[in-house]
């Protein structure tokens, strides 16, 4: 069974620093690009940015290109968000995601940052 | 980068009717356009990919059509289940791979 399962919800001040993750299992991690989305409460869905897990190749969105950064390991079948310091801005549900052939799609179930003094 | 733009940002409408949601991207896409359903408190799920195939699992009152720049999701005879928040994403090798803003299906 393929599973994408990321990490628990954060509670973070503005200024900190914060990594995320995302375990993907059930697939061979390196064959397929993982993405990053973000859900502000109540709003729509922003791509942020992918990662081939491969060869750690990265395409960011314009609006979040140095603000966050994402990375991988696959020797764990891991990949990560971090930010290095924290805006009440980015308080949002973020979601990872990976499309198969064959219109498979597989989310992970979310992971609630939220930002605040 | 590819703007989408979803119409109408809500509609409503009762169970058995027919809803049609349109996706328009700022240029062409040829096919590689996904539609998403989500409800409150859910992770989005794949309704539609490549303009016109349904994701495993969705059934058949469900279809996508178009190509290029105007894309169309038809739900028919709708279901209780299917009233929820609709997003289309462009999925073609250029990113940013954006989403459309999202339509509402709402019970009238």
């Amino acid at each position: 069974e393929v599973q994408l399962v990321q990490s628990g919800a954060e509670v973070k001040k503005p200024g900190e620093s914060l990594s995320i993750s995302c375990k993907g299992s059930g697939y061979s991690f390196t064959d397929y690009w993982i993405n990053w989305v973000r859900q502000v409460p109540g709003k729509g869905l922003e791509w942020m940015g992918r990662i081939d897990p491969s060869d750690s190749r990265i395409n960011y969105s314009p609006a979040f290109q140095g603000h966050v950064t994402i990375s991988a390991d696959k020797s764990i079948t891991t990949v990560y968000l971090h930010w290095s310091s924290l805006k009440a801005s980015d308080s949002a549900m973020y979601y990872c995601t990976t499309a198969h052939p064959g219109g498979f799609d597989y989310w992970g179930q979310g992971s609630l940052v939220t930002v605040s003094s | 980068e590819i703007v989408l733009t979803q119409s109408p940002a809500t509609l409503s409408l009762s169970p058995g009717e027919t809803a049609t949601l349109s996706c328009r991207a700022s240029q062409s896409i040829d096919y590689y356009l996904a539609w998403y359903q989500q409800k409150p408190g859910q992770a989005p799920r794949l309704v539609i990919y490549e303009a016109s195939k349904r994701a495993p699992g969705i059934p058949a009152r469900f279809s996508g059509s178009g190509s290029g720049t105007a894309f169309t999701l038809t739900i028919t005879s709708l279901e209780p289940e299917d009233f929820a928040v609709y997003y289309c994403q462009q999925r073609t090798i250029r990113p940013p791979l954006t989403f459309g803003g999202g339509t509402k299906v709402e019970i009238k």
